[in-house]
């Protein structure tokens, strides 16, 4: 299946601070959807993209998805302490009759007070 | 609509035990797909399954695991002989099946925390 890839696996940031993630193919995807889990939690659904070029916004988080549909960025405008998890991005591999989530390492986001 | 249940949230093995992992997808969806998470990694694809069939294993050991999803009931992932390495979280999802171009949220559970001793 297609890889998505998610690197660094770590990053801690200043509160208020912008923050920015990637999620990368060597191939071009038909989607790309974005997880958050919290400490002890369990992944929750943020969004899904499917158009090259794609903008959605919620709240403080923009997701972006590239032009080439091969990348996918997740920013965070001034950083808050409740945006502490770890961000998975996502493939769904549709293959007419099924659906299958590839997920990339995630990134763990820190914020210092 | 209750969200995805699983159960139990916690189970402690001594090794050579059984382990039984329960999942109830959320009503009206037809797809289960099991996760096992070791703690400071991501999410390891184990197997998909839709009512009475196995769709997808890639993700299982050949040896030990097993999934099913009857038809009546919860879905159940099952780990004979447990060994301290099979200690992780393991999460359930469900999505629906619409017709369509694809690109299912996939709606997790909170988890069942496995400890083997």
């Amino acid at each position: 299946g297609q890889q998505v890839m998610q690197i660094p696996q770590y990053q801690h940031v200043q509160e208020g601070e912008d923050f920015t993630t990637y999620c990368n193919s060597s191939t071009t995807l038909s989607n790309i959807q974005w997880y958050k889990q919290r400490p002890g939690g369990h992944p929750v659904f943020l969004i899904q993209l499917v158009k090259s070029g794609e903008v959605k916004k919620q709240k403080r988080l923009t997701f972006q998805f590239g032009e080439a549909k091969k990348n996918s960025s997740l920013h965070i405008t001034a950083t808050q302490t409740t945006d502490v998890g770890t961000y998975f991005c996502a493939h769904d591999n549709y293959t007419g009759a099924n659906s299958k989530l590839t997920f990339g390492k995630g990134i763990t986001l820190s914020v210092r007070p | 609509n209750a969200g995805v249940m699983q159960n139990p949230r916690h189970l402690v093995r001594r090794r050579g035990q059984e382990a039984r992992l329960r999942c109830s997808p959320m009503k009206g969806h037809s797809h289960v797909y099991w996760y096992r998470q070791l703690p400071e990694e991501g999410l390891k694809f184990m197997v998909y399954l839709q009512k009475e069939n196995i769709i997808d294993e890639s993700g299982m050991p050949k040896e030990r695991f097993s999934a099913e999803f009857p038809k009546e009931g919860p879905s159940i992932l099952r780990i004979q002989q447990v060994v301290r390495g099979d200690s992780a979280a393991y999460f359930c999802a469900s999505s629906p099946f619409l017709s369509g171009a694809g690109g299912y949220e996939q709606y997790f559970g909170p988890g069942t925390r496995l400890t083997v001793t």
